[in-house]
């Protein structure tokens, strides 16, 4: 069955960089985007960007152009995400997903805390 | 980018009751690319519904989805007690993917 494992929860304190990685396991690992989610204590989801991890190639959305960096490592089927520079507002739930062009995102990790805090 | 807007912000009912949740997008949204997810609290969001109408594996038929354009519906035709949660609607045909804000589902 298909399952992406994400790595656990971390503290940092504001201005540091933050890597969380998703491993996918149960499907083909380069035939489908991971994009990654986030959201806030209390507040609702909001989309990050995707990697294609058969090119590598990588969207983002505007607001996280320059601060958040998304790669894979097709060898170890794992997806990554890092955040720098940490600010305050940047605490929150970060979850990878599979996407498909038809169904969308339908398969969730479990999702990872980052609490920045000085 | 694509703006969402979810209504009610809440929703209070009582189990075996109907729930209808609306989906209101600033500009056209392909039905091919909305979807429908809830979730609960500490879980990862679930997808209910795809491509405005069709539901996800293992999702049960008291939920459909309908609408197209702007205006998407999510129907729960009878409320069971695992369903009062958070759901939030969702557009996947055009960067940047947003989300609604959400409805929170709640026991009356």
């Amino acid at each position: 069955q298909v399952q992406l494992v994400q790595s656990g929860a971390e503290v940092k304190k504001p201005g540091a960089s933050v890597k969380v990685s998703c491993k996918a396991s149960g499907y083909t690992f380069t035939d489908y985007y991971i994009h990654w989610v986030r959201q806030a204590p209390g507040q609702g989801l909001e989309w990050m960007g995707w990697i294609n991890p058969n090119s590598g190639g990588t969207k983002y959305a505007q607001k996280f152009q320059g601060s958040v960096t998304v790669t894979s490592d097709t060898s170890i089927s794992t997806a990554y995400m890092e955040v720098n520079r940490l600010r305050f507002d940047d605490t929150a739930v970060y979850f990878c997903t599979r996407g498909e062009v038809a169904a969308g995102l339908e398969y969730w990790g479990q999702g990872t805390l980052v609490t920045v805090s000085s | 980018e694509i703006v969402l807007t979810q209504s009610p912000g809440t929703l209070s009912l009582s189990p075996g009751e109907r729930a209808t949740l609306s989906c209101r997008a600033s500009q056209s949204v392909s039905s091919t690319y909305l979807a429908w997810f809830h979730q609960k609290p500490g879980q990862a969001p679930r997808l209910l519904i795809y491509g405005a109408s069709s539901r996800a594996t293992g999702i049960p038929d008291r939920f459909s989805g309908s609408g197209s354009g702007t205006d998407f519906t999510l129907t729960i035709s009878r409320l069971e007690p695992e369903d009062f949660a958070m759901y939030y609607c969702h557009q996947y045909g055009t960067s940047p993917l947003t989300f609604g804000q959400g409805t929170r589902l709640e026991i009356k």
